[in-house]
């Protein structure tokens, strides 16, 4: 299947700091990539829809401004926690979708992940 | 919004079956997922199953989806240590070109005892 990879799988960093969490879809053309943060012991909470070539949809609450997210390419989107703090630590996911390859409900593909902990 | 909700823990020892129970609330929803992830791992998807299928079979897991009720379960037949994990259900209530944005379950917590 395909393989959707995400770098680093983990991050420390000093607070008041940058982190860039790159997600690359490595066989396949994604013009939409979905980033998703879960903090321990709870579920995975989608922050923001990635548009290859437009502006980022942000769920409710995510504040923009914090969480940069740049879709430059058919096939990378990166995640910028800014002036990350300590209540930025969360394990972040990506997946991204091929909507020219598979059955439908075969077209999501994930990330391994990135743990983030911020000092 | 839509709310997707799971039991938090099961316990099950070696060779027995295992079946994680969810609950959704979006009538709309077309496709529900099962996905397993591992301690310091991503997701794996295990299975899915569209909105208009009441039964699938997978070799050793079954899902069975009664969307009535708005439940969903996931059973594992021969359950094995292997399998021990965080099961997540998750649903898109989205199809066509804004497919993809998951809402998911709190996760089970799958514990396999020798």
């Amino acid at each position: 299947g395909a393989v959707v990879s995400q770098h680093p799988s983990w991050v420390i960093c000093k607070s008041g700091t940058s982190v860039k969490i790159e997600c690359r879809s490595l066989d396949f053309q994604a013009t939409t990539m979905f980033w998703y943060r879960q903090f321990p012991k709870q579920s995975l909470m989608l922050m923001a829809t990635s548009n290859e070539g437009s502006k980022a949809t942000y769920e409710q609450g995510v504040e923009k401004d914090k969480f940069l997210i740049n879709h430059a390419s058919l096939t990378l989107s990166t995640l910028t926690v800014t002036s990350a703090h300590p209540e930025d630590s969360s394990f972040y996911i990506c997946s991204a979708r091929d909507l020219l390859q598979g059955r439908m409900g075969e077209k999501l593909f994930f990330g391994s992940g990135t743990q983030l902990s911020v000092l | 919004g839509e709310d997707v909700e799971q039991s938090l823990f099961l316990s099950v020892r070696e060779g027995d079956s295992s079946v994680i129970n969810c609950t959704y609330t979006d009538s709309s929803s077309t496709y529900l997922y099962w996905y397993k992830q591992e301690p310091g791992a991503g997701l794996q998807l295990l299975t899915y199953i569209f909105s208009n299928m009441d039964m699938k079979q997978d070799q050793r897991l079954t899902v069975l989806l009664n969307k009535k009720d708005k439940h969903l379960s996931l059973r594992i037949a021969d359950t094995q240590t292997g399998d021990s994990a965080i099961y997540f259900c998750a649903e898109t209530g989205e199809g066509g070109t804004s497919y993809g944005k998951l809402t998911f379950g709190q996760g089970t917590i799958l514990t396999v005892h020798p």
